[in-house]
């Protein structure tokens, strides 16, 4: 199994410069959510979806767009990228039911200069 | 959402019992106590849940106490791979979102 597929591995931008960060998934998971991890912090939410068609903002929001078109992706996009955003993004699906467990894909290092 | 506290760093040697604990003294009746552990440059991964038993599986033990205000997972032997960032998680019911704190990062020396 594929799991959770996250491209691109590495990414380098310049300042005020677009990207789509893409995330897809074959366990047919309803609930997908997008993470960044900085140095000496947790995993921060930065955006989930329930569901095709439903997206909701998680603590870190601000600079991130998402859609959710299909149940297999998840794409999330920095529309005018800063060095704020320097970090490392996961992207996330997780079980139905009460147990929930997440399954993380490998990861996008982004630098943004 | 209740918390955890862990310690930040552990050491073990390879092929030694290794005890990460975890607090969560205000765990409620329908927390779930999970662990994720995070190798170097990875994702995170799961390991192993539990609600009040004391469970097994082919990755780890977990030990929960009595009162569930604290509960430890268990690495019977510990290898050089087995060296990352060990998450303690509590999900409350039906709720999809995890609270991720700093977790414990273990050393396994050789």
């Amino acid at each position: 199994n594929a799991g959770v597929t996250q491209t691109p591995k590495f990414q380098v931008l310049k300042t005020g410069q677009s990207m789509t960060l893409q995330c897809a998934q074959d366990m047919n998971h309803e609930y997908m959510s997008w993470y960044r991890q900085d140095p000496g912090m947790g995993l921060r939410l930065i955006h989930y979806s329930v569901g095709a068609g439903i997206t909701d903002q998680g603590e870190v929001p601000n600079g991130y767009n998402v859609s959710r078109s299909t149940t297999e992706d998840f794409p999330l996009r920095l529309l005018s990228a800063a060095p704020s955003q320097t970090s490392v993004y996961f992207c996330a699906s997780t079980s139905p039911g009460g147990l929930g467990i997440q399954y993380f894909g490998a990861g996008t290092r982004l630098s943004v200069l | 959402d209740a918390k955890t506290t862990q310690p930040n760093s552990m050491e073990s040697n390879e092929e030694e019992p290794v005890h990460l604990p975890c607090n969560h003294s205000t765990i409620s009746g329908t927390d779930y106590i999970h662990w994720y552990r995070q190798l170097p440059s990875q994702g995170p991964e799961y390991v192993i849940h539990g609600l009040t038993s004391n469970v097994n599986n082919r990755m780890a033990s977990l030990a929960i106490a009595e009162d569930r205000k604290s509960s430890t997972l268990i690495l019977h032997r510990a290898t050089l791979r087995d060296a990352a960032v060990y998450y303690c998680i509590l999900k409350a019911g039906n709720n999809r979102k995890l609270i991720w704190g700093l977790g414990t990062s273990l050393a396994v020396n050789p």
